[in-house]
């Protein structure tokens, strides 16, 4: 059973940082195209990053660029989010979500349960 | 940026309704085009992807059509776990969502 499972939010003041992690399980994690997506309390969706299966390309939304920092480690079977330089409109539930190996680049066929950052003082 | 936009932003429905919801692109997207569900506090679950082909699993009520810049979502009869969230997202390019169609019990 393909898992995947966020930890490492919480809350921090603006201008802080937090190091989001996404432990996979139930698949072949080295081979699949991971990204980030958030959703601010209440609001819509919005895709953060996508790092590929070997770590070689990465995308950012404009709205994280320069301070988010997207990675994995294949043999931990682990995806990561560096936040950095954190704003108050950066609060919102982040989940880790799996590219699909049938629709292909950018489709996000599994979901973790999220973790929520918030940023106030 | 491709923007999404979907109508209506809710809908009353009856179990057996048949509902539809519609999802416009600000541009050509193609077939680049898939829909989630989302319930309260649960991850977003991928219904349709490439605007018409059903992800493995979902009950065939729900069916997509479109392409370019106009698409729709159907429910062709609304069962009571189907009140939920629908979000269109584009992947033509960096991957883009509509602001959502919550679906409540009338």
């Amino acid at each position: 059973e393909v898992q995947l499972v966020e930890s490492g939010g919480g809350l921090v003041q603006p201008g802080g940082s937090l190091r989001l992690s996404c432990a996979a399980s139930g698949f072949t994690f080295s081979s699949y195209e991971m990204n980030w997506v958030r959703q601010a309390p209440g609001k819509g969706l919005e895709w953060v990053s996508y790092i590929s299966s070997s770590g070689s390309t990465i995308y950012y939304a404009d709205s994280v660029k320069g301070r988010f920092t997207i990675s994995r480690d294949n043999a931990k079977n682990s995806l990561y989010l560096q936040m950095n330089s954190l704003r108050a409109e950066d609060t919102a539930v982040y989940y880790c979500a799996r590219d699909s190996p049938a629709a292909g680049l950018f489709v996000f066929d599994y979901w973790g349960q999220g973790t929520l950052v918030t940023v106030s003082s | 940026a491709i923007q999404l936009t979907q109508s209506p932003s809710s809908l009353s429905a009856s179990v057996g309704d048949r509902v539809t919801i519609t999802c416009r692109a600000s541009q050509g997207i193609s077939s680049a085009l898939a829909w989630y569900q989302q319930k309260p506090g649960k991850a977003p679950k991928l219904l349709i992807y490439d605007a018409s082909s059903l992800e493995s699993g979902v009950p065939s009520r729900f069916s997509g059509s479109g392409s370019g810049t106009d698409f729709t979502l159907t429910i062709s009869s609304l069962q009571p776990e189907d009140f939920a969230t629908y979000y269109c997202q584009q992947f033509n390019n960096y991957p883009a969502f509509g602001g959502g169609t919550k679906v409540e019990i009338k």
